[in-house]
């Protein structure tokens, strides 16, 4: 059985550009959460997607959005990309809202 | 603000020895993760505890609710255990802050030979 699936798994990318990551979650997974983990510190929240509805948004501008597909795979889009915006970012799947996450291992994304 | 501490932020060990690792949070959660993270980013979950304690293998988990303080232990350590290893907490209630995850800042872990 497949686990959570990122793409791609690395990206450069030049500042003012834009990005788009991709997450499949687990079989059965209608609930895909998105994090930035800055090279260092602990990841921050940034959305939560439930049954193709935004459930959550963390303290990031709004130059950041995602969107949950019908097939419950997910999207995170940074727009004029900036150097801090240089992390790596995970994807986590779970069944419900809050309970038994699985992660990807993430796509990196560097800023330059 | 609701805020995940963890301790120590380094730790390092000899093959054998018993390790703990330490994580304190600020106000009520329905769920404490441990979660173990290698070099090069991917996230495994080790643990989810609501209460009391669970085991796998030589991994132990345990938390405390009322002092709202949860370890890690890990015994018989071997330097394949080194690695990043990270609380995350979701924390009770609702609203926007529902189903979602707030991480200590990991304990980095080395065990030599």
């Amino acid at each position: 059985d497949a686990g959570v699936t990122q793409s791609p798994t690395h990206l450069i990318k030049t500042r003012g550009q834009h990005v788009t990551l991709r997450c499949s979650p687990i079989s059965g997974h209608k609930s895909v959460s998105w994090y930035q983990q800055v090279l260092g510190q602990g990841p921050q929240f940034i959305f939560q997607y439930y049954e193709k509805e935004e459930r959550g948004r963390g303290n990031f501008p709004d130059r950041f959005s995602a969107r949950q597909f019908p097939n419950y795979s997910s999207e995170l889009n940074v727009n004029a990309l900036l150097l801090g915006d240089s992390a790596l970012y995970l994807c986590a799947s779970s069944s419900s809202l809050g309970f038994g996450y699985t992660f990807g291992s993430g796509t990196r994304l560097t800023v330059v | 603000k609701n805020e995940v501490e963890q301790s120590p932020q380094n730790l390092t060990a000899q093959e054998g020895e018993f390790i703990t690792i330490n994580c304190s949070y600020s106000v009520g959660i329905s769920a404490l993760h441990w979660l173990q993270q290698h070099p090069g980013g991917g996230i495994v979950s080790l643990f989810m505890l609501s209460s009391g304690k669970k085991k796998h293998g030589r991994l132990i988990a345990t938390i405390n609710i009322q002092e709202k303080h949860s370890s890690l232990h890990i015994t018989a350590s071997h330097p394949r255990d080194s690695a990043v290893y990270i609380c995350a907490v979701r924390w009770a209630g609702g609203g926007t802050s529902y189903g979602k995850l707030t991480f200590g800042q990991g304990t980095i872990l080395t065990v030599h030979p």
